[in-house]
């Protein structure tokens, strides 16, 4: 058990740029799970997968961004388009699971995005 | 829907007890506990599902009223290494897990 990798962990980028993230979960693990944290704020839903099934977006994500999970391994997070609200931390975490949520959820330690 | 969580912060000294308390509007399936340190990823403390079963840690306890779709985690004899912030997540049977803003916790000696 390597634990969750997340890839970079730190990234500065210009307003208008485009960025993309990386996550690669424990291997046994099936779901993957993407959440953004603000400084005061627990980490709030984006996206998660089971295998390489996207399950469900955040209705509140804008279109901007995407994530895929192909082969149902690895993961990337793209934010197009970048504007300063989308500062923030941008976790990572996978779980052996079902239906049903009974597994707890392994976080990587988190991209963070500074958007200038 | 995210959780509610209270207290939003307390303070503690070491030895003394605290409880946390998370509820929900919508009908659960399960509810987690993290811990996150400053600076860190939150770490798994402890699951509880609908029927009962309980998921965690020997040292930690929490309660899982279904009925109310409240969820109560007890923190008794604090340490330092208690200190945190505290979130719930709550889970419905095909949703995925929504946290609550956190509970800070400090322990002082």
């Amino acid at each position: 058990d390597t634990g969750v990798s997340q890839d970079p962990r730190h990234k500065i980028t210009k307003r208008g740029q485009n960025v993309t993230f990386r996550c690669d979960p424990i291997s046994e693990h099936n779901r993957l799970y993407w959440y953004r944290q603000t400084l005061g704020q627990g980490p709030e839903f984006l996206t998660y997968f089971q295998n390489e099934a996207q399950l469900e977006k955040s209705r509140l994500l804008s279109d901007r961004f995407s994530a895929e999970r192909p082969k149902g391994s690895f993961s990337t997070l793209e934010i197009q388009r970048t504007e300063q609200g989308d500062s923030a931390m941008y976790l990572c975490a996978s779980s052996f699971g079902s239906q049903g949520g009974d597994s707890p959820l392994h976080f990587g330690n988190g991209t963070r995005l500074t958007v200038t | 829907q995210q959780p509610v969580q209270s207290p939003q912060a307390v303070i503690l000294r070491e030895g003394e007890d605290a409880v946390i308390n998370c509820s929900s509007s919508k009908a659960l399936y399960s509810v987690h506990w993290y811990r996150q340190k400053h600076g860190e990823a939150p770490v798994f403390l402890m699951i509880l599902l609908k029927g009962g079963e309980q998921k965690g840690h020997e040292k930690i306890s929490a309660s899982f009223n279904e009925k109310k779709q409240q969820s109560s985690l007890y923190l008794t004899a604090s340490q330092l290494s208690y200190s945190g912030t505290y979130f719930c997540g709550t889970e419905g049977r095909n949703t995925p897990l929504v946290f609550g803003k956190g509970t800070r916790l400090s322990v002082i000696a």
